[in-house]
């Protein structure tokens, strides 16, 4: 079963521009959860998708925002770039809410 | 707020040394999780602790769930540079804004050669 997968796998962006991150999650499963990973912060969660509506969201300004299509494909988007949005985004699957989470390679932005 | 707090933020260590780190929290879990990171990649799922005293192995790591289940430990015995990653423990979160699974913020661990 092929794992969750990320594109692209970095990115460089100038402040202002705006970004979308794709993530296919294992097939099957229907909550896909998106994380910003910095040295500083750790893992700070963005927002969690099921069958298609936000169940829940993190503490990020609207400049975040997600969305999920009906074959569980994720996609995130970022707008106004500022130079603190660089960080490694991950993307996690699972079945279910509190199942367990498979993580995807992630995407490295960097914004300039 | 549910947190988990883990110790010590970074470990370095020569080949062949024995190793603990820790995942505290004041809150207690139903389950635990530990993950590895390797630079770039995505966590890792390595195992999830369910019962309050619970061991598990995987081959020379070693999990420890604490009887309160507040609290969990990974040993890793004549660590090899491949265990090199950031460790990090997570655990369910019943609603609210840090999502379904809450992590700490690692402890990263260098094996030497």
């Amino acid at each position: 079963k092929a794992g969750v997968t990320q594109t692209p796998r970095y990115l460089i962006k100038t402040r202002g521009q705006q970004v979308t991150l794709s993530c296919s999650p294992i097939s099957g499963h229907r909550s896909v959860s998106w994380y910003q990973q910095t040295p500083g912060q750790g893992l700070q969660f963005l927002f969690e998708y099921f069958s298609e509506t936000q169940r829940n969201k993190g503490n990020f300004p609207g400049r975040f925002s997600g969305r999920q299509f009906s074959n569980s494909r994720s996609e995130m988007n970022v707008s106004t770039l500022e130079l603190g949005d660089s960080a490694l985004y991950l993307c996690a699957s699972s079945l279910g809410a509190l199942d367990t989470q498979y993580f995807g390679p992630g995407t490295r932005l960097t914004v300039l | 707020t549910q947190l988990l707090e883990q110790s010590p933020q970074f470990l370095s260590i020569q080949e062949g040394e024995n190793l603990t780190v820790y995942c505290n929290s004041s809150s207690v879990f139903s389950s635990l999780q530990w993950y590895r990171q390797e630079p770039g990649e995505g966590p890792v799922l390595l195992v999830t602790v369910v019962t309050g005293g619970e061991v598990k192995k995987l081959k020379r790591l070693t999990f420890q769930f604490g009887d309160a289940r507040k609290d969990s430990s990974l040993h890793i015995t004549a660590a090899q540079p491949g265990d090199t990653g950031l460790y990090l423990c997570a655990g369910p979160n019943y609603g609210g804004s840090q999502g379904n699974l809450i992590f700490g913020k690692g402890t990263k661990l260098s094996v030497k050669p």
